[in-house]
Formats: structure tokens, sequence, C-alpha cells
């Protein structure tokens, strides 16, 4: 049973490019989070989707952020035009069910914004 | 969601020896969470403890919970060089989100030497 996964592990960007950060879910699960962890930082959450909505956005910056998590597919975070205050890892982690249940991390993506 | 704050930032100790981790939050919860991460990777749920429960066992791994002092403890008996990692601590559930937004602390760095 595979775990979450994120794709790439590494992406490289030059400001004002856009980064595409893809997550698929453990196997039914249908509930999905994005967290970012800056440099020394502990994670930090930006939002929650389940399929097709978007539940609570209120960690996603109000500008450039957008997220999704289409009916068949994986999850997306997409960054539009790119700061170097982006660069940073972005994790993807599901749950089974909505409430009290443990979250399934990915390996994460490595953002590096040159 | 609240943040737990954990204590030690960071902890040496010989391998075999026993490691404890604390963790002290402000407000009611539903359930706290203990997670571990590996330099590089995500992270990994390791328990969750329900706010009816004062301890709970997984392997080499005890966790005890005291709602009256809103603290939490995460005990690692007979420690490896493959414990090495950061731990953290989530509590959950404070004013009735129970989803999966949790808020991460700095974390314990645990490093056992072998």
């Amino acid at each position: 049973n595979a775990g979450v996964m994120q794709n790439p592990r590494h992406l490289v960007r030059r400001r004002g490019q856009e980064a595409r950060l893809r997550c698929s879910p453990m196997k039914g699960h249908s509930h999905v989070y994005w967290y970012r962890q800056l440099p020394e930082e502990g994670l930090k959450f930006m939002v929650y989707l389940q399929k097709e909505n978007i539940i609570d956005e209120s960690g996603m910056p109000k500008e450039r952020f957008s997220a999704e998590f289409p009916k068949e597919g994986p999850s997306i975070l997409r960054i539009q035009q790119v700061v170097r205050g982006d660069s940073a890892a972005y994790f993807c982690a599901s749950s089974l069910t909505e409430n009290n249940s443990p979250l399934h991390f990915g390996n994460g993506t490595r953002l590096t914004v040159t | 969601s609240q943040q737990g704050e954990e204590d030690p930032q960071a902890l040496s100790i010989q391998e075999g020896e026993n490691a404890t981790m604390n963790c002290s939050y402000k407000t009611s919860i539903n359930n706290l969470q203990w997670y571990r991460q590996n330099s590089g990777r995500g992270l990994v749920h390791l328990i969750l403890i329900r706010s009816n429960e004062r301890e709970k066992h997984s392997g080499r791994l005890r966790v005890t919970l005291d709602t009256s002092k809103k603290s939490s403890s995460l005990l690692i008996t007979a420690s490896r060089a493959a414990d090495t990692a950061s731990y953290f601590c989530a509590p959950s559930g404070a004013g009735g989100t129970s989803y999966g937004k949790l808020t991460f602390g700095q974390g314990t760095i645990l490093t056992v030497h072998p």
C-alpha cells in the first residue's frame, strides 16, 4: 500500500516562474492537507481539501498560491510568480477520515527559487 | 488550531538510554498526536492519544497525557541510533476543529549516539 507520493522531490524555479507541486494521497484517503516548512522552522498549515472542495485555506497566502484536488488525479499546489521567500519544503498529508485521524505525510517537495 | 511547545529543544543520549520529551499546550483538546521527522523526510505519525486517555503504548514508545496540566510526554525506551530525529507534538481539536489542521512547534531534536 503506497504511502503519500509527492513529486517532484526537488524543484528549482527562477523568480517570476510558476511552480506546480503534486500530491497523490494514500489509497482510500480523500482528505488532503498541504504544509510548508521554512528553514529552521516547524511545519505550517496551508490548506485542507476534500475531493473537489477547499475546506480551509486559512494558512494560504492570499496571492499567487492556489490549491486543487480534482475528482480524478492528484492534488496540486500552484505557486505563481515565485519569489525567493517561497523557497521551502512543501509537504502534503492525507487522512482517512476528517476527525481524530492521524496524518500520513509525503516526503515533500523542496522548492528553491533562484 | 493551537501549537504545542516541545521541551527540551535538543536532547543527546547514548544508545540504550531512555529519552523523555515533553509537550505543553494552552487550551482544551480532543486529542494530541506525536510525530517524528528524520532529516530531509516527511513527518511520521507515532501515536494519537485522546483527551479521555491518560497513557498509551506502542512498542518502545509510551505517551502520557495530563489534561489538567495541559501537558504530554513521550518516552522512548532503550533508544537506538535510528531514533535520531526531530519529534513534534500536535494538540488538536480546540474550538471544535478536529480535522488535520495541526500546528507544529520547533520540536525536540533527539540525537542518539551509538
